[in-house]
């Protein structure tokens, strides 16, 4: 079964600076997506990257980027140029070939003015 | 706005009771799927239907039901409730065609219950 872990629950980064969240999955397949949602205090969920296990180049939506190691199992969010509306709720996510979406439990990030 | 709707957004309730949650998800998408947030648990997959029939289903319990309607909005039962099922409920759907499907979900804002 595909399992997906964030294991820092809390994070904390300034205004302005750059923020790394880690993220690592278990999987036996080979092409699978792989996802970075925001659940802002609004609570709804909201896609921020997507990145495509088949594809080698590192997803970039603007200030966010990911790093995908595929043979390490592992896909971090770096936040650059960190904003007060980044503070939210981020999880990372696994899909492949219409299963069900795996969620990991989340990490809190705050930033600080 | 990701364009799912549900309703109510948020509801209180006593244990033993029965609730109904509604879901209508973005136009032109044929798959509902139900996920249940809780605190200790996380996001936790119920169940997915596709087109009207039920396609996945996850960490549902006997006690919660759901279905997928002719006009594609959906519905999940709780029922009996207990304390533990004071949680956020979110509804989300996708394009959901077969080979197109590429996992991204829309969420709609989700419906919170609380069990007293």
């Amino acid at each position: 079964a595909q399992t997906v872990t964030q294991s820092q629950p809390e994070m904390s980064v300034q205004e302005a600076e750059t923020v790394t969240l880690s993220c690592t999955y278990d999987t036996s397949e080979s092409d699978y997506y792989l996802f970075w949602y925001k659940q802002p205090p609004s609570r709804q969920m909201i896609l921020v990257i997507r990145q495509e296990a088949y594809k080698q180049q590192n997803a970039t939506e603007n200030r966010f980027s990911v790093n995908f190691q595929k043979a390490a199992k592992s896909f971090s969010l770096k936040i650059s140029d960190s904003q007060l509306g980044d503070a939210a709720m981020y999880f990372c996510a696994y899909w492949w070939a219409n299963s069900k979406l795996t969620f990991g439990k989340g990490i809190t990030l705050s930033v600080r003015p | 706005d990701s364009g799912v709707t549900q309703t109510p957004k948020h509801l209180i309730t006593a244990t033993g009771q029965r609730v109904t949650l509604r879901c209508s998800p973005r136009s032109g998408d044929l798959s509902v799927y139900w996920y249940q947030q809780s605190l200790d648990q996380g996001l936790q997959f119920l169940i997915q239907y596709y087109n009207g029939e039920e396609r996945a289903k996850g960490n549902i319990l006997e006690r919660f039901s759901a279905q997928q309607f002719p006009d594609l909005h959906s519905e999940l039962n709780l029922s009996s409730l207990e304390l533990g099922d004071s949680a956020l409920y979110f509804c989300a759907s996708s394009v959901g065609l077969a080979g197109s499907n590429t996992g991204e979900l829309f969420f709609g804002e989700g419906s919170r219950l609380t069990v007293l």
